[in-house]
């Protein structure tokens, strides 16, 4: 199977801060990456598909780039409600899918 | 609007089996696409479990697979998991969501299922 790693797992910020959060995958994946958000008790919200398409209604803050192996999430201006934890996931296999460990987003 | 929905006990038995269902509603489930399952232990991350295509063709997790079965309801628009010779190590929130080719797309809300006696 694809093994997806997402580094860091966490990483604190403060409001207004730009973030980047990158995910790396075992063998070649070409776009099949999403991005998810998830907040405590909430089921993942898809943010990014096809590694830098953004899903109707996501702000704009958040962008996606990258392809092959190494792709990159980044959220510009950070708002109070985007402290979350995030995951990449990789469709190229689908099925299987494999998500990345998740990275937490705290407030500094 | 696609809006999906998982129900089933809260607590199961070691040993026993899990068994959850998932309706779904603004969207027919014979339409296409794949529809599955995914959990998160408490305090952990996001791990597929499977999924049926609309045709009825299964995937399944490699190391879950002797103990998992995903099937359809096409006339109540529903699909379902079952889990058996469950232990501690499933206790998890079960997710079912749809999953196009790029990835899952809608989610329902969740459901936790402890397992203990």
């Amino acid at each position: 199977d694809i093994q997806m790693t997402q580094s860091p797992s966490s990483l604190s910020a403060s409001v207004g801060d730009r973030v980047t959060i990158t995910c790396r995958a075992s063998q070649s994946i070409s776009t099949y990456l999403n991005w998810y958000q998830q907040k405590p008790g909430k089921a993942p919200k898809l943010l990014i598909y096809g590694a830098s398409s953004l899903q109707s209604g996501v702000p704009a803050r958040f962008s996606g780039s990258g392809s092959g192996t190494d792709f990159t999430l980044t959220i510009n201006s950070l708002q109070p409600e985007d402290f979350a934890t995030y995951y990449c996931l990789q469709s190229f296999s689908s099925p299987p899918i494999t998500f990345g460990q998740g990275t937490r987003l705290d407030i500094k | 609007q696609v809006h999906l929905q998982e129900s089933g006990p809260g607590l199961v038995k070691p040993s026993e089996t899990l068994s959850l269902n998932c309706i779904v509603s603004g969207y027919s489930i014979s339409s296409g696409n794949f529809w599955g399952w995914i959990r998160q232990p408490p305090g952990k991350g996001l791990e597929w479990i499977g999924s049926i295509y609309h045709s009825g063709s299964t995937y399944y997790k490699s190391s879950l697979e002797s103990r998992v079965t995903i099937s359809l309801d096409t006339p109540k628009n529903q699909f379902s998991l079952k889990l058996t010779s469950v232990t501690a190590a499933d206790t998890a929130v079960y997710y079912c969501a749809r999953i196009p080719s790029g990835g899952p797309d809608y989610w329902g809300q969740g459901t936790l299922v402890t397992v203990s006696s």
